[in-house]
C-alpha cells in the first residue's frame, strides 16, 4: 500500500524566512503533485512533477522530485502572507492512476 | 470551461435519510475521482472511474454508499441511509489522462445530524 507523508505537519513562520516542506513516499513512483487548499475552499494545483530531478518554480515556491529518495519537496523563499494556507503532496504509483495524498502541512505566514 | 461543477454545496440531512451528490467534470477529461475530507483522516480516495468505468472503488467504506457514471458529463455519489459519522466535504475531481493533474470541483459540505 501506498503511503505519503509529509513533514512537518504545522509550519508557522515569519515574513521574508525561508521554508522546507517534505513528501516522502513508500512506493517507486515517477508522478507527484502539489496543492495548496485555503481554509473553506477547494484544492488548487501548483505543481505536477513528472520525472526524476524535475524542479518546478511559480513566485516564491519551488518544487523538486527524487524519485530514487521517494522524496519530493517544496522549497518557500522569503514567505508573504498570502501563502498562508494547507499544502498537499500528492503520489501515482508507476503503475496506476490512483491519487494518494499526504496528510497536508499547514503553513501560517505570520508578519 | 467552467471547471468540476458539483451540487449541491451544502447539504445538511437528518440521520437515516438518503443524500445524493452529484458532479460534471470538465469536458473531455476521462477519470473522475471521489474523495472525502475530515480533520480526522485527511483526503481519502472514495472512488474513481476511467471512461465512465468504476476502477477501484477500494475506499468505499461501507454499502452504504455507492456511485455511478452514468455518461462521461455526470457522476454521482449516494449515502443511503447516511449517518452523522458520513459529515465531511465530499470533493469531485477529473483529469484528462494518466499524467495530468486532477482538477478540484469546489466540494460539497455534507452535515448529517
Amino acid at each position: 500500500e501506498l503511503k505519503v507523508e509529509q513533514n512537518p505537519l504545522f509550519l508557522s513562520m515569519q515574513e521574508g524566512k525561508n521554508y522546507t516542506i517534505y513528501c516522502n513516499y513508500s512506493t517507486t513512483s515517477d508522478r507527484l503533485y502539489w496543492y495548496r487548499q485555503d481554509p473553506g475552499k477547494s484544492l488548487e494545483s501548483l505543481f505536477v512533477l513528472l520525472s526524476n530531478g524535475a524542479v518546478k518554480q511559480e513566485g516564491r515556491l519551488m518544487a523538486s522530485l527524487d524519485t530514487k529518495a521517494r522524496l519530493s519537496t517544496l522549497h518557500i523563499t522569503a514567505a508573504v502572507h498570502d501563502l498562508s494556507a494547507t499544502y498537499f503532496c500528492a503520489v501515482v504509483l508507476t503503475s496506476g492512476s490512483r491519487l494518494t495524498f499526504g496528510e497536508g502541512t499547514q503553513l501560517t505566514v505570520n508578519p | 470551461d467552467a471547471g468540476v461543477i458539483q451540487s449541491p454545496r451544502h447539504e445538511v440531512t437528518e440521520m437515516g435519510q438518503e443524500v445524493t451528490l452529484r458532479c460534471k467534470p470538465i469536458s473531455g477529461h476521462d477519470y473522475l475521482f471521489w474523495y472525502r475530507q475530515t480533520m480526522m483522516r485527511g483526503l481519502e480516495l472514495l472512488i474513481y472511474f476511467n471512461n465512465n468505468v468504476p476502477i477501484d472503488d477500494s475506499g468505499m467504506p461501507e454499502d452504504r454508499f455507492s456511485a455511478k457514471m452514468p455518461n462521461a458529463s455526470f457522476s454521482t455519489l449516494k449515502i443511503q441511509p447516511s449517518e452523522p459519522r458520513d459529515s465531511a466535504v465530499y470533493f469531485c475531481a477529473s483529469r484528462d489522462g494518466p499524467g495530468t493533474e486532477a482538477f478540484f470541483g469546489q466540494g460539497t459540505r455534507l452535515t448529517v445530524v
